[in-house]
């Protein structure tokens, strides 16, 4: 089953950073972390992944802690079309088997 | 921008029935995925397909259940005797990125939503 630990819930204002915290413990040195999330009833979509260092792409950032036992994603400037459900997912292939994750919701 | 299609985008059947939902794939792509989400339920793994073969199935694709590559295009996901639980949205995904080497991103299609009645 997911071996990550997230927030069932969160809120953020539109137009500020949403920090979006995920704990994996129990991570494997080969193991990478990745980002999806889904809007409404949508397909799952692809944000970021890392394996150690920080990552930036066009949607997120993804900071990774030094004992990779704990990642944030960060959306620096959210809006209302951010609001979704976020799954950290760890694994060392394409296996990607998804959690509760954390439902954002970003408020006016 | 390229994308994962499936087919149908709601299917209705009788309990006992027989359904195919189709998905055709990104073109590049050699690693193709089923997930089914029951509602108000996680996102749970079907099964993955390589090379004309099932690479990893989960405990809940069980004998009803097929997949197959029948042309270059098309990767199909088969029910044969369809249960009340089978009803979900079902997600194919597709890869370009061998999984044995380093994880690559997983593209999802919009789903095909299945009712058993």
């Amino acid at each position: 089953d997911a071996k990550t630990t997230q927030p069932p819930s969160m809120d953020c204002a539109e137009g500020r950073a949403a920090n979006l915290p995920c704990n994996h413990s129990t991570i494997s040195g080969n193991e990478y972390v990745y980002w999806y999330r889904q809007i409404h009833s949508q397909g799952p979509q692809y944000i970021i992944h890392g394996l150690k260092n920080n990552e930036t792409n066009e949607m997120a950032s993804l900071i990774i802690t030094e004992d990779r036992k704990s990642s944030t994603l960060i959306l620096p400037h959210a809006t209302l079309r951010d609001t979704a459900v976020y799954y950290c997912i760890v694994t060392y292939n394409n296996d990607m088997r998804f959690g509760a994750g954390t439902r954002l919701t970003v408020k006016p | 921008e390229p994308e994962v299609t499936q087919t149908p985008s709601h299917q209705v059947t009788q309990m006992g029935q027989e359904v195919i939902l189709r998905c055709v794939p990104i073109s590049n792509h050699l690693y193709f995925y089923w997930y089914r989400q029951i509602l108000g339920q996680k996102v749970e793994f079907l099964v993955s397909f390589y090379n004309n073969e099932i690479s990893e199935k989960s405990e809940i694709f069980d004998d009803r259940f097929s997949v197959e590559r029948p042309d270059g295009s098309n990767f199909t996901l088969k029910i044969r005797s369809t249960k009340l639980e089978d009803s979900a949205m079902y997600f194919c995904a597709s890869s370009e990125v061998s999984p044995l080497r380093s994880p690559g991103e997983l593209f999802f299609g919009e789903g095909s939503r299945l009712t058993v009645l």
